[in-house]
């Protein structure tokens, strides 16, 4: 495993469905990241986890979004009833702790279109 | 809350000239982390350079370079000998060092176009 690995690429979903995203960070790395970029834009924060324990969520974090890192390995990223303004890239990243301050390693993303 | 600026949205060089990338940023803390990250179309985001804020020395890093400006809080990066593989977009971010957790304020970024 040399990256981080994000699942599907892309998911095409209509209003008012629920998606599940899949990240599997790089395994020796205890920290991962959500992260979400419109089109245009920077990315911007949504939650992070230690381990399994989520230790922030941004207020973008909506109550139709939670995020999941069970074992503290992978992470799901759960959308319920989405809506157009949901449509972006969803990043995730991981880092460890000692060396978060080298920035991170992203993965490709998930690309979500709500129709 | 931190913010960070980017105000080129576009910006193009011709191959193998010098280009410089603006980035500013907000903050009333001391200690921290900037980045600049490059982003190909349809790929991953990857660390270009990074700088400590109380390291009073540029980073460098082969052809890339930084002019980190912290009293102006400015942090532009220059790329040198620019090659057609350097086009993509460039996004600046700001990490804290003295609040918890590790989140990146990200600016808008600047598209790079490298022409032939």
């Amino acid at each position: 495993d040399t990256g981080v690995s994000q699942n599907p690429r892309h998911k095409i979903t209509k209003r008012g469905q629920n998606v599940t995203f899949r990240c599997d960070p790089i395994s020796e790395h205890n920290r991962l990241y959500w992260y979400r970029q419109t089109l245009g834009q920077g990315p911007e924060f949504l939650t992070y986890f230690q381990n399994e324990a989520q230790l922030e969520k941004s207020r973008l974090l909506s109550d139709r979004f939670s995020a999941e890192r069970p074992k503290g390995s992978f992470s799901t990223l759960e959308i319920q009833r989405t809506e157009q303004g949901d449509s972006a890239m969803y990043l995730c990243a991981s880092s460890v702790r000692q060396k978060s301050n080298y920035g991170y390693t992203f993965g490709s993303g998930t690309r979500l279109t709500v129709v | 809350a931190q913010t960070v600026t980017q105000s080129q949205p576009e910006m193009s060089v011709q191959e193998a000239e010098t280009v410089t990338l603006s980035c500013t940023y907000d903050t009333s803390e001391s200690d921290y982390y900037l980045f600049w990250y490059k982003q190909p179309p349809s790929r991953q985001m990857i660390l270009v350079i990074r700088q400590e804020a109380y390291k009073q020395q540029n980073a460098t890093e082969n052809r890339f370079s930084v002019n980190f400006q912290k009293a102006a809080k400015s942090f532009s990066l220059k790329i040198s000998d620019s090659q057609l593989g350097d086009a993509a977009m460039y996004f600046c971010a700001y990490r804290s060092r003295e609040t918890s957790g590790s989140r990146l304020t990200f600016g808008e970024g600047t598209q790079l176009t490298v022409n032939p």
